[in-house]
């Protein structure tokens, strides 16, 4: 595709319930960066892949929040049980090269809605 | 803790005049230091980004200045437009880690 595509672009979740957020990358970008952006802040790191595997994990919040990119392409960012403070815009990004000193080209976002 | 400080959280400025938004760093690894431009219901892109070793970059109407040794680096916009109208996010990484850091964000409005 021309950009990176994320779906929903919306979602409103009952609290408790399980949510899964959907990546697609620029064909062929190595790298795949999940963000979580807060209503009037910036984007805070959460996960990090090298084509299928994640080489960093330490901005994921808690054990309710797992994401998988198991080809190398398409990644998922599911958050279990939710609650209402993972209301969010979840933002994807994704660079040609293995690192991240080169542009990162973000998708719109999902927002996320817990009530 | 927040690695990356920016000032002011928003910003109006009459069109024509010049737009300067600021941010500081702390970590001394940090050696990649883009800025990008929001608008509503849009993902961030990517402005303007400068490394360490030089002290200014210049693109059409936006500049960045960067002081390695006060550890800030700021933002210019030149004859700033109404267009220019978004939330602008300064961010830094370093080769010790992949993401990026970003600042809290300034919303610009430009009056016509």
């Amino acid at each position: 595709g021309a950009g990176v595509s994320q779906s929903p672009r919306y979602k409103v979740a009952k609290r408790g319930q399980d949510v899964a957020l959907r990546c697609d990358p620029i064909s062929g970008h190595v790298s795949l960066f999940w963000y979580q952006q807060a209503l009037g802040q910036g984007p805070e790191f959460l996960t990090y892949f090298q084509n299928e595997a994640q080489l960093d994990k330490s901005g994921l919040p808690s054990d309710r929040f797992f994401a998988e990119r198991p080809e190398g392409s398409v990644s998922t960012l599911k958050i279990q049980r939710t609650q209402q403070e993972d209301s969010a815009v979840y933002l994807c990004a994704s660079t040609p090269r293995g690192v991240v000193n080169t542009e990162a080209f973000f998708g719109q976002g999902t927002r996320l809605t817990v009530v | 803790q927040q690695q990356v400080k920016q000032s002011p959280q928003s910003l109006i400025v009459q069109k024509g005049g010049i737009s300067i938004i600021n941010c500081a760093y702390e970590n001394t690894a940090f050696d990649y230091f883009p800025w990008y431009q929001q608008f509503p219901g849009k993902g961030p892109a990517l402005l303007i980004a400068i490394r360490p070793d030089v002290s200014e970059k210049k693109e059409g109407r936006f500049t960045i200045s960067f002081n390695k040794s006060a550890k800030q680096f700021s933002l210019h916009i030149m004859d700033s437009q109404p267009g220019d109208s978004a939330t602008y996010f300064c961010a830094a990484s370093g080769n010790a880690g992949n993401m990026l850091t970003f600042g809290g964000g300034t919303r610009l409005m430009v009056k016509p």
